[in-house]
C-alpha cells in the first residue's frame, strides 16, 4: 500500500517567514495530495489539495507543490502568521480509490 | 462541519468492557472511515465503509469491528477494550467535490481506557 513521509516533525519559524513542509509517496498511481490543519483539541481541516495534473496551486498564503516523477509534494505558507501555529498533515491516494494514507504530521509553531 | 456528529465526545473505561463509538451524518454521503490519532502516528484508518452493510478493514482493524446498518451512522466496536486503544478516534466523510475523495472529519471521540 501507499507509504507517506512527512518532515519535518516539528518547524519553528519567525512571524512573517516562510515555512515549507515535504512529503514523499510511494505509489506512482497516487494522484491526489490534500493537506489538513489540525488546531490544538480540533478536527483536522482540509485546506487546499493538488491532483498529479498540476504542478502547482496557490490559495493567498498557502501554496502547493507536486513532483511526480519524484514522488514528492511540499506544503509552502508564506507571511507566517500566529494562527498558522498548528499541525499540518499531508495525505496521498489514488483516483480509484477513496482511501487516504497520512503523513505522520508537522508541528508548525510561529514565533511573535 | 460537512453535518458529522461523533458520540460520545469524551469516553473513559476499563480495559476488558465493550465500547461503542458513533458517527452520524446528515447528508447521506456513501463513505464513511473511522481513524485512530495517536502522537508521531498522525492518522490512521481503522476501517471504511463504502455503503449499507458494505465495510472493509483499514491499516489497523485488529481489536476493533464496524456496522452500518443505515447510510447515516457508522459505528466502530471495541470488543474488548486494551490499553493501546487509548486514543483520539476520527470519523470522516468523503465527499465528491471540484477534486474527489475530499475527506470531511468530525469532530473526534478522545476514548481513554484504564
Amino acid at each position: 500500500g501507499e507509504n507517506v513521509e512527512q518532515h519535518p516533525s516539528t518547524l519553528s519559524v519567525q512571524e512573517g517567514d516562510s515555512a515549507v513542509i515535504k512529503c514523499t509517496y510511494s505509489d506512482s498511481a497516487s494522484n491526489y495530495f490534500p493537506w489538513y490543519k489540525q488546531e490544538l483539541g480540533k478536527r483536522p481541516q482540509l485546506i487546499i489539495d493538488i491532483r498529479s495534473n498540476v504542478g502547482e496551486k496557490k490559495d493567498q498564503r498557502i501554496a502547493v507543490t507536486l513532483n511526480k516523477t519524484a514522488k514528492h509534494f511540499s506544503l509552502h505558507i508564506t507571511e507566517t502568521q500566529p494562527e498558522d501555529s498548528a499541525v499540518y498533515f499531508c495525505a496521498a491516494s489514488r483516483s480509484n480509490d477513496y482511501k487516504l494514507s497520512f503523513g505522520a504530521g508537522t508541528t508548525v509553531t510561529v514565533r511573535a | 462541519d460537512a453535518g458529522i456528529t461523533q458520540s460520545p465526545r469524551h469516553k473513559v473505561t476499563e480495559t476488558g468492557t465493550p465500547v461503542t463509538l458513533r458517527c452520524h451524518q446528515t447528508e447521506n454521503h456513501r463513505y464513511m472511515y473511522w481513524y485512530r490519532q495517536d502522537p508521531g502516528h498522525g492518522l490512521r484508518l481503522i476501517h471504511y465503509s463504502y455503503g449499507v452493510k458494505d465495510t472493509d478493514k483499514g491499516e489497523v482493524s485488529d481489536g476493533y469491528s464496524v456496522s452500518r446498518s443505515k447510510t447515516e451512522d457508522f459505528l466502530l466496536t471495541l470488543e474488548s477494550a486494551t490499553s493501546s486503544q487509548t486514543s483520539v478516534y476520527f470519523c470522516a466523510i468523503s465527499v465528491r467535490g471540484q477534486t474527489y475523495n475530499e475527506q470531511f472529519f468530525g469532530p473526534g471521540t478522545r476514548l481513554t481506557v484504564l
